[in-house]
């Protein structure tokens, strides 16, 4: 079946805009998980959702936001863009969540902030 | 709260050689652990997991043992391939954070022919 998709891959914007980004889970998953990346931060968790609900945020300020549909597909989105949002955006998606329970992970949106 | 820690990279190998890639972790509860791989250019994949202790998490040739005693979740091979090249995550995931999932820095391995 198909993996989780995030589009778009890459992303160049400028400081001060706003930005947003999509992942669409694998079929039948409705837990969708964002993570950041960076070189100096590593992976750090921003916000899980569940049937089109925030069940659980990292430590981001409210700049990052997010949301889901009523098909598990789910967007994040940046506002007010700095140089330190550069990084690659990472969504998981997971049928639930629990102790074994495995996510698989998108390729990542790579943004840029010029 | 909860934390990863693994050896920072790079660790160069040649093709064969023995790895062992060190994580400890701290944690409130009883976490799970697992090791994720990030390949050049694409997301993370699950390695293997553990989710009780003296579990063993096993997949492609490598293996990582649940230490509870020692918080410690070691990734090994016994004969690496350049096919292994990655970037390596320890992470844990808990009840009391939501089981998100708390990944270690991450330790980049070059396997030479």
């Amino acid at each position: 079946k198909a993996g989780v998709t995030q589009t778009p891959r890459y992303l160049i914007k400028t400081r001060g805009q706003q930005v947003t980004l999509s992942c669409s889970p694998i079929s039948g998953h409705r837990s969708v998980s964002w993570y950041q990346q960076t070189p100096g931060q590593g992976l750090q968790f921003l916000f899980e959702y569940f049937s089109e609900t925030q069940r659980n945020k990292g430590n981001f300020p409210g700049r990052f936001s997010g949301r889901q549909f009523s098909n598990s597909r789910s967007e994040m989105n940046v506002s007010t863009l700095e140089l330190g949002d550069s990084a690659l955006y990472l969504c998981a998606s997971s049928i639930d969540r629990g102790r074994s329970t495995e996510a698989f992970f998108g390729q990542g949106t790579r943004l840029t902030v010029v | 709260g909860n934390s990863v820690t693994q050896m920072e990279g790079p660790v160069t190998l040649s093709e064969e050689a023995f790895l062992t890639i060190n994580c400890t972790y701290t944690a409130t509860g009883y976490p799970s652990l697992f090791w994720y791989v990030q390949y050049p250019g694409e997301g993370l994949q699950l390695l293997l997991k553990a989710t009780k202790a003296d579990d063993k998490g096993s997949n492609k040739g490598f293996e990582a043992t649940y230490r509870k005693e020692t918080t410690s979740f070691h990734l090994e091979k016994g004969s690496v391939q350049v096919s292994d090249s990655a970037v390596y995550f320890c992470a844990l995931s808990e009840a009391d954070s939501g089981y998100a999932l708390n990944f270690g820095k991450g330790t980049s391995l070059l396997v030479t022919p």
